[in-house]
């Protein structure tokens, strides 16, 4: 049974450039977290999505910032016109169901702007 | 309110030692307590959780400790070994609402030799 996967690892855009971030979550999951860690410090989350619906999206910045989860396919953190201060690690977590707690992670993917 | 506090930044143990990390936080609607381990490069990968209906989970040579009055909980690694440098966080849910994990800030554990 694979693990939560992302792609890119690694992502390096200039100033002004989108990122698109995606995230497969284990099969059976239909919960989907995003979050982000900054340099020397914590996570912080961003949005929890189930299929085709945000559920919370209390921690993504108000603007540049949006996340889908479609009926098919994996889940997208999507960054526009990105500034140095986007530089960080992007993780997901998913889940089988809410009731369900724990929360499998990928490996991240390392957003680097230039 | 939303916040978990970690302490200590960093801790150097000896090999065979005890590491001993705490977290507290404020939210009593909080009902789910994992730990995570990370390393460099690596995504957080759960390593021990509890829920306030218990004091204390062993598993292996981690040992989580839960104190519900205090609002403090910590993990315990026995036997510390080299393997175990890495990065730990606790984390906290409310799992009647969103069961987004709020993280500590983290601690650098070093198992010297």
């Amino acid at each position: 049974n694979a693990g939560v996967m992302q792609n890119p690892r690694h992502l390096v855009r200039r100033r002004g450039q989108e990122a698109r971030l995606r995230c497969s979550p284990m099969k059976g999951h239909s919960h989907v977290y995003w979050y982000r860690q900054l340099p020397e410090e914590g996570l912080k989350f961003m949005v929890y999505l189930q299929k085709e619906n945000i559920i919370d999206e209390s921690g993504m910045p108000k603007e540049r910032f949006s996340a889908e989860f479609p009926k098919e396919g994996p889940s997208i953190l999507r960054i526009q016109q990105v500034v140095r201060g986007d530089s960080a690690a992007y993780f997901c977590a998913s889940s089988p169901s809410r009731s369900t707690d724990t929360q499998y992670f990928g490996p991240g993917t390392r957003l680097t702007v230039l | 309110q939303q916040q978990v506090k970690q302490s200590p930044q960093s801790l150097i143990v000896q090999k065979g030692g005890i590491s001993i990390i705490n977290c507290a936080y404020e939210n009593t609607a909080f009902d789910y307590f994992p730990w995570y381990q990370q390393f460099p490069g690596k995504g957080p990968a759960l390593l021990i959780a509890i829920r306030p209906d218990v004091s204390e989970k062993k598993e292996g040579r981690f040992t989580i400790s839960f104190n519900k009055s205090a609002k403090q909980f910590s993990l315990h690694i026995m036997d510390s070994q080299p393997g175990d440098s890495a990065t730990y966080f606790c984390a906290a849910s409310d799992s009647g609402n969103t069961g987004k994990l709020i993280f500590g800030q983290g601690t650098t554990l070093q198992v010297k030799p």
